[in-house]
Formats: structure tokens, sequence, C-alpha cells
């Protein structure tokens, strides 16, 4: 079974720090992982979706890379604004059966102002 | 387009009540899936639909019915509440297999079971 795991659960950083989050995953044969922002109270909203053959994507200040062999995705936010504070968290997807997704517990970020 | 819809909301209910959950894309997506989500545990895969017309059980469900009713709606039925199962539950749908995609959410409902 496919184990997602999100270091550290929390992070409070000041404005303006650039900051990495981490992603690890037991199960190396992974279609794609994906990684989403939750609000509080709301749902969540995919920011970032990185195939099985891609090593990174980007979308504005955000980039996330992935490297199969170690297991592990990171995300990259630069130049941190108090509005990307917000609970940030990864999925994957695997080769063997693309319709369950594999989540991570998350890791929720605190950019102080 | 509203993408992803849940109702209701928030629900709460006794021991032992029954309910369904109603949700509904309108992305023309093949999947969908219901997740529970609880503190600490990230989100957990109930069950999902690959296409219209079939279900398949996830993680952890037990307590639980699903019906796909067309290939826009996606529901899931508790029977006979528990407290254990109070938590959020989310809806999500993608366009299906072999076409990579991404996850879309509804908003979530909150239930609280007493």
């Amino acid at each position: 079974k496919q184990e997602v795991t999100q270091i550290p659960a929390a992070l409070s950083v000041p404005e303006g720090e650039n900051l990495v989050l981490n992603c690890s995953f037991t199960d190396s044969a992974i279609y794609n992982l994906q990684w989403f922002r939750q609000d509080p109270g709301k749902g969540l909203t995919s920011l970032l979706l990185i195939q099985s053959s891609q090593r990174e994507q980007t979308s504005g200040r955000l980039n996330a890379s992935l490297d199969k062999s170690s297991g592990r995705s990171t995300l990259y936010i630069a130049a941190s604004q108090p509005g990307d504070s917000a609970t940030y968290l990864c999925a994957v997807r695997l080769m063997d059966n693309f319709n369950k997704f594999y989540f991570g517990s998350g890791t929720k970020l605190n950019v102080k102002p | 387009n509203a993408g992803v819809t849940q109702t209701p909301k928030f629900q709460v209910l006794k021991t032992g009540q029954s309910m369904t959950l109603q949700c509904a894309q309108d992305m023309n997506h093949n999947s969908m899936y219901w997740y529970r989500q609880d503190p600490g545990m990230g989100l957990r895969l109930i069950y999902y639909s690959a296409s219209e017309g079939t279900t398949d059980k996830g993680e952890v469900p037990n307590g639980y019915n699903v019906s796909r009713l067309n290939k826009r709606e996606f529901s899931l039925r508790l029977e006979s509440a528990a407290p254990s199962q109070t938590s959020v539950y989310f809806c999500a749908s993608t366009r299906g297999q072999g076409q990579g995609g991404t996850q879309y959410f509804g908003p979530g409902t909150r239930l609280l079971v007493l």
C-alpha cells in the first residue's frame, strides 16, 4: 500500500521568505503526483500536477519537483506572502490503479506579515 | 460552469439516523470519488466510480453505500450513522483512466453525528 508522508506538519515563516514543502512516498511506480492547497473550511484546489515522466512543473511563484527514484517531491514557494497561508497536500496516483489517489496529511503553512 | 457541487454543506445527525450526501459535476468527467477528511489523517478514499455504472470500494468503505446515478451525479449514503462517521466529506472528479488528469474537489459536507 502506498504511504505518503509530509513533513513538517506545520511551518511558520516571515513574509518574503522562500520555502520548501516536502512530500515522500513509498511506491515509486506512480502515474502522477499532484499538489493541492486547502484553505480553512474549504475544499482542495489543485496547484500543480507532475506526470511520472516529468521532473518539475512551474506556475508563477510555485515550482514542484519530482524524484521517483528517491520517492520524493518538493513544492518550492518563492517570496512567500500572507495569502499563501493554507494547508498544502500532495497526492500520488499509482500506475497499477489510476482510480486511487493517496494523500499525505498536509503541511499547514503560516506566513507572518 | 460550477465544477463539483455538494449538498448539504452541514448536517447534524443522531446515532442510527440515515442520510444521503449528494454530489454533482458539470465537467463531463468519467470518474468520481468520495473521501473523508479527519484531523491529522489526510484524505481517505471511501468509494469511487471509474465510469458511469461502476463503483468500487476504497480504503474505508464500511458503513457507507454509493450510487452513481448518471454521469454527473454520485451520492454517498450512511444507512445508520455512528459518531465515528463525524467528519468532513469531499466529493471529487477526474476525466478518467489513462487521461492524466487533475482531480477537482467540491467544497465539502461537514457531518456531525451525536
